[in-house]
């Protein structure tokens, strides 16, 4: 079965730069959320999109933005970066019918030096 | 502040014993509660999810108890197996709220099963 797609799996920047992660959901599936998590800790919700509008944000920084495409592809953009946001972002998507079963793709591991 | 506490923390159980952990939550108005398996460098993996109406779920060696009342609920590992060395997170979400069923997760449980 199809699962969520991330790229780039893995990401290397420098303080102050950007990055754009991408989330390809699972066909057919409506709702993408992106996820953070620190090492050992449990992931923290970020930002989540239904039929490409902001269904709900958590604790994203401002310097984060997100949008949904026209064919459910959900990019994240992280400007300014800090080398605390060195984490892995993981992005799930799920289907209205079901919108609590979230399936999670591998996850992009970001470090900013 | 946590509003899913989950514990214990870390675990060891021997091969074909039962792996226990227990997870609390206070928001009243969650309706769903899954239970997912991560590996390291791995996305979390939905293993099984219960809804408040019912007690007990049991797919396999998995079983979620549910105790609606002590607002607390728990996931069993029947016949541990080395192979079920992961960490262990319990989520909770409001799936037909205005959140569109974010998830809000305990803080996990590392699991080692010795052969």
């Amino acid at each position: 079965a199809a699962g969520v797609i991330q790229s780039p799996r893995h990401l290397i920047k420098e303080k102050r730069e950007t990055a754009t992660l991408k989330c390809y959901p699972i066909p057919r599936h409506d709702t993408v959320y992106w996820y953070q998590q620190g090492p050992g800790q449990d992931p923290q919700f970020l930002i989540s999109f239904y039929e490409k509008m902001q269904s709900d944000k958590g604790s994203i920084p401002d310097r984060f933005s997100a949008q949904q495409f026209s064919d459910y592809h959900s990019e994240l953009n992280m400007s300014s970066l800090e080398l605390g946001d060195s984490a892995l972002y993981f992005c799930a998507s799920s289907s209205t019918l079901a919108r609590a079963e979230q399936y999670f793709g591998p996850g992009t591991r970001l470090t900013v030096t | 502040q946590q509003q899913v506490k989950q514990s214990p923390q870390s675990l060891i159980v021997q091969k074909g014993g039962i792996s226990i952990i227990n997870c609390a939550y206070e928001n009243t108005a969650f309706d769903y509660f899954p239970w997912y398996q991560q590996f390291p460098g791995k996305g979390p993996a939905l293993l099984i999810a219960i809804r408040p109406d019912v007690s007990e779920k049991k797919e396999g060696r998995f079983t979620i108890s549910f105790n609606k009342s002590a607002k607390q609920f728990s996931l069993h590992i029947m016949d541990s197996q080395p192979g079920d060395s992961a960490t262990y997170f319990c989520a909770a979400t409001n799936a037909g709220g205005t959140s569109y069923g974010k998830l809000t997760f305990g803080q996990g449980t590392i699991l080692t099963v010795h052969p």
